[in-house]
């Protein structure tokens, strides 16, 4: 099925260190969501954008909704060891109406050194 | 508390035997997704309820079956895994309205493994 381009792929980083991760699409979406994975546990909701240009923070977490509606950005500021896990982003599409489909990303696993 | 419960969280059974996995939720939304995750990929929607309306993946294996009792509850069947289904499960659910889309909250997960 579809996908949305995530990247980078995978980071490693020194605690402290901000981090960015994106997604871009060809196609527009009117929803943007971003959810983190931990091993072995179901993805968790982090942040969910509405609008185009919206730009909403959760923590140290902030996530924009970019304003041709074909891309977001998610921000990890003064990262922490337990930020380590998979970050996914997901589209819900214009006309998706009732079901909600998303469109997932393909992930950007982050790791933390302490 | 846990809003969206998956039972079990591990289980094996074996080649060709059927398997039932199971998701409950305590939010009252009226949307249930099953998905299938393999190893270091994202989520793959197999289906999905609209209240008592079942949606099939064009690309969902006729092997793969769902009933949706009631509100709450939801269950996967497997009719007859083989070695490529074993992978992780997660049920989500969000409260789908006509004009606006909301998120979907998932459930830890059942990780499947096929002997």
């Amino acid at each position: 099925g579809q996908q949305l381009n995530q990247s980078p792929q995978s980071m490693f980083i020194q605690e402290g260190e901000d981090v960015s991760m994106n997604c871009t699409s060809s196609s527009i979406f009117n929803t943007w969501l971003w959810y983190k994975q931990d091993p072995g546990e179901g993805p968790v909701l982090l942040i969910a954008l509405y609008k185009a240009g919206e730009l909403t923070s959760n923590g140290r977490l902030t996530a924009q909704f970019g304003i041709t509606r074909k891309d977001s950005f998610l921000n990890i500021s003064a990262s922490i060891p337990s930020d380590v896990g998979i970050y996914f982003c997901a589209g819900q599409r214009v006309g998706s109406g009732n079901t909600g489909k998303l469109i997932f990303g393909q992930g950007t696993t982050l790791q933390v050194k302490p | 508390d846990a809003m969206v419960i998956q039972n079990p969280r591990y289980q094996v059974t074996q080649f060709g035997k059927p398997v039932t996995l199971s998701c409950s939720q305590t939010l009252n939304h009226n949307v249930m997704y099953w998905y299938q995750q393999k190893s270091s990929q994202a989520p793959k929607l197999l289906f999905h309820y609209y209240d008592k309306d079942f949606n099939n993946e064009a690309d969902t294996p006729d092997n793969f079956q769902s009933r949706r009792p009631n509100t709450s509850f939801c269950f996967l069947d497997i009719r007859s895994p083989g070695l490529g289904d074993t992978a992780m499960y997660l049920c989500a659910t969000s409260s789908g309205t006509g004009n606006s889309n909301q998120p979907q909250h998932f459930g830890d997960g059942t990780r499947l493994s096929i002997l």
